[in-house]
């Protein structure tokens, strides 16, 4: 069984572009999570998705958005990059029922670099 | 809101040995779970082990086992007969039930030396 996939590994933007990121769940995975991971804040949770539906929202500005698909995969984006978006952005994928006994299982994540 | 606090940034033990990373948590709620995740250099967040809040009994997995005293919202990890490949950020987490949202602790780099 394939894992979750992100896509790109690597980004380098500059101040003000947009950028967005994609993630592709374990097969019949629903549930999309996705975390940013800084040296400072540690790891935040950002949203989460659920046949196509927000479910869950982090404290982030609006800048941050994403969706979901109906094949479940699951895209985040960015607008108007800020230095402080530079991170490692980790998106999990679960089953999405809730219960700890199916646990998130983690892609490798996309570095994104602001410039 | 729920907090996880992990107050070992770094620890470091001899292959072979035995190490604990302490987490503590804090939640007004009875119906939880608790991870630990580890995250070696190449990134990739991988589940160590995991514990339901209504069990009293500490979760296993080979060398890993807890330590979950739930009156004091705490849930430490021991790694027994540490293997170098056990090197890596050890992340403490935390879901409520019903909810796929994790909080994270801040992290413990732990170095397993030859």
């Amino acid at each position: 069984k394939a894992g979750v996939t992100q896509t790109p590994r690597y980004l380098i933007k500059t101040r003000g572009q947009q950028v967005t990121l994609s993630c592709s769940p374990i097969s019949g995975h629903r549930s999309v999570s996705w975390y940013q991971q800084t040296p400072g804040q540690g790891l935040q949770f950002l949203f989460e998705y659920f046949s196509e539906t927000q479910r869950n929202k982090g404290n982030f500005p609006g800048r941050f958005s994403g969706r979901q698909f109906s094949n479940s995969r699951s895209e985040m984006n960015v607008s108007t990059l800020e230095l402080g978006d530079s991170a490692l952005y980790l998106c999990a994928s679960s089953p999405g029922v809730g219960q700890g006994l199916q646990p998130q299982h983690f892609g490798d994540g996309t570095r994104l670099s602001i410039l | 809101a729920q907090t996880v606090t992990q107050s070992q940034p770094e620890m470091s033990v001899q292959e072979a040995e035995t190490v604990t990373l302490s987490c503590t948590y804090d939640t007004s709620e009875s119906n939880y779970y608790l991870f630990w995740y580890k995250q070696p250099p190449s990134r990739q967040m991988i589940l160590v082990i995991r514990q339901e809040a209504y069990k009293q009994q500490n979760a296993t997995e080979n060398r890993f086992s807890v330590n979950f005293q739930k009156a004091a919202k705490s849930f430490s990890l021991k790694i027994s007969d540490s293997q170098l490949g056990d090197t890596a950020m050890y992340f403490c987490a935390f879901m409520l039930a019903g909810s796929e949202k994790l909080v994270f602790g801040k992290g413990t780099k732990l170095t397993v030396n030859p």
